[in-house]
């Protein structure tokens, strides 16, 4: 099974600022890759597939890098919604597995 | 664009088993996988297993092999994701989510299963 490690577990930063995640898959899952976004009490959302591709109404402050074996989640600049936690999800041999997290939180 | 409406909570006793609905609605119901992801409480997701609806064939996570099964019922839309042997450490919102590519979009609105005696 492929494991998904992420850091950093907590990242706090101040609204307006870059907040980078980076999500690394213990072997390539090419470019299957997918990021989401989840809030208390909500289903997760859809923000990047495959890699570097934003999702249906997602802000273009959202972007996905990488391939293989390294991924990164960027978000420009912090809006007051984006505090949540993160997840990456890879997808191998028709199974699926997720990150354990990253929590945005304000500083 | 497809919604899916999960069934409400249960509380379920030790070494039962547990069965939840996610209907779909708004869309083509056969051009997505279904899959059904659990969160523990404080914890992150865990995929466990998902199911192609128009061909009928699932496949599982390791974990939950042999204690679950996907299915789905192509005439009303519905997939369901039962779990037997439920013991405490399954005590979790589950969600079931649809797919096309990579890529899970949408979800249903999860379903809280308390294991408890």
């Amino acid at each position: 099974e492929i494991v998904l490690t992420q850091s950093p577990a907590t990242l706090s930063l101040s609204p307006g600022e870059r907040a980078t995640l980076s999500c690394r898959a213990s072997q390539s899952v090419s470019s299957y890759l997918a990021w989401y976004q989840q809030k208390p009490g909500q289903a997760p959302r859809l923000l990047i597939y495959d890699a570097s591709n934003r999702a249906t109404g997602i802000p273009a402050r959202f972007s996905g890098s990488g391939s293989g074996t390294d991924f990164t989640l960027t978000i420009s600049s912090l809006e007051p919604e984006d505090f949540a936690v993160y997840y990456c999800q890879q997808r191998s041999n028709w199974r699926w597995t997720f990150g354990q997290g990253t929590k945005v939180e304000i500083k | 664009q497809v919604q899916l409406v999960q069934s409400g909570a249960e509380v379920k006793k030790p070494g039962s088993s547990v069965k939840v609905s996610c209907k779909a609605s708004g869309g083509t119901f056969s051009s997505y996988t279904i899959s059904w992801v659990r969160q523990a409480p404080g914890q992150g997701l865990e995929w466990m297993g998902r199911i192609i609806p128009i061909l009928g064939i699932a496949n599982y996570a390791q974990k939950f092999q042999g204690r679950v099964t996907i299915t789905a019922d192509k005439s009303t839309s519905t997939a369901y994701m039962e779990l037997s042997s439920l013991r405490s450490e399954d005590t979790a919102v589950y969600y079931c989510a649809g797919s096309i590519t990579m890529g899970f979009d949408p979800w249903g609105q999860g379903t809280l299963v308390t294991v408890s005696s």
